[in-house]
């Protein structure tokens, strides 16, 4: 089956530095990647849609100077954090889109939980 | 406006059968999806309707009705490892361009007991 990574799994840092997650598709090509925030006991809410090649489409509310999101490859997407605070400390969660999936269905990566203290 | 509601919370017990039922109201629909999600742990998928009626795929089933705006997930002979949040996500409809996203519901927590 499909397989996305997310690198790294879990991030500390400190309240004003940047922080970047990786999101690859390891066995097929995503011509479109998605990033998700979720924080405790709540479900994932869309941040932003990248398509490779394009600038991401972000979704209201979120500062796209902020969570800047690059898809360089078919293969690859980041999303960095910028100036993170205390109040980004969420767990982010990437998914792919395969080009020729049976149900256009999104493989979602493991997640990578960021803790800005 | 974009509406997807869920139970918060579910229990049953092992060797039962539950329903978790989903109700929403999208300006687009182009298919639902139900995701099983572990603590800490990425959705995996489990099922997907773009049509009316039942799909069955073992001990999940899912239900749809478009004309009630109206999903369930079954699940049989329920195990201790199915206690989960379970998703549901209604993907928007394709806009000439526009790439189709999927609106995620509240989700459900789900314990099961012995």
């Amino acid at each position: 089956g499909a397989v996305v990574s997310q690198h790294p799994s879990r991030v500390i840092c400190k309240s004003g530095t940047s922080v970047k997650i990786e999101c690859r598709s390891l066995d097929f090509q995503a011509t479109t990647m998605f990033w998700y925030r979720q924080f405790p006991k709540q479900s994932l809410m869309l941040m932003a849609t990248s398509n490779e090649g394009s600038k991401a489409t972000y979704e209201q509310g979120v500062e796209k100077d902020k969570f800047l999101i690059n898809h360089a490859s078919l293969t690859l997407s980041t999303l960095t954090v910028t100036s993170a605070h205390p109040e980004d400390s969420s767990f982010y969660i990437c998914s792919a889109r395969e080009a020729r999936g049976a149900y256009n269905e999104q493989f979602f990566g493991p997640g990578t939980r960021l803790t800005v203290l | 406006g974009q509406n997807i509601d869920q139970p918060t919370e579910m229990t049953a017990t092992e060797g039962a059968i539950v329903q978790i039922n989903c109700t929403y109201q999208t300006s687009g629909f182009n298919g639902l999806f139900w995701y099983q999600q572990h603590a800490g742990e990425a959705p995996t998928f489990l099922s997907y309707n773009v049509l009316d009626g039942l799909e069955e795929k073992g001990r999940f089933s899912s239900f749809l009705s478009r004309s009630k705006g109206y999903s369930y997930l079954l699940l049989k002979e329920l195990q201790m490892k199915d206690s989960a949040s379970y998703l549901c996500a209604v993907r928007d409809r394709w806009r000439g361009g526009a790439t189709n996203k999927l609106i995620f519901g509240t989700g459900t927590l789900l314990a099961v007991q012995p």
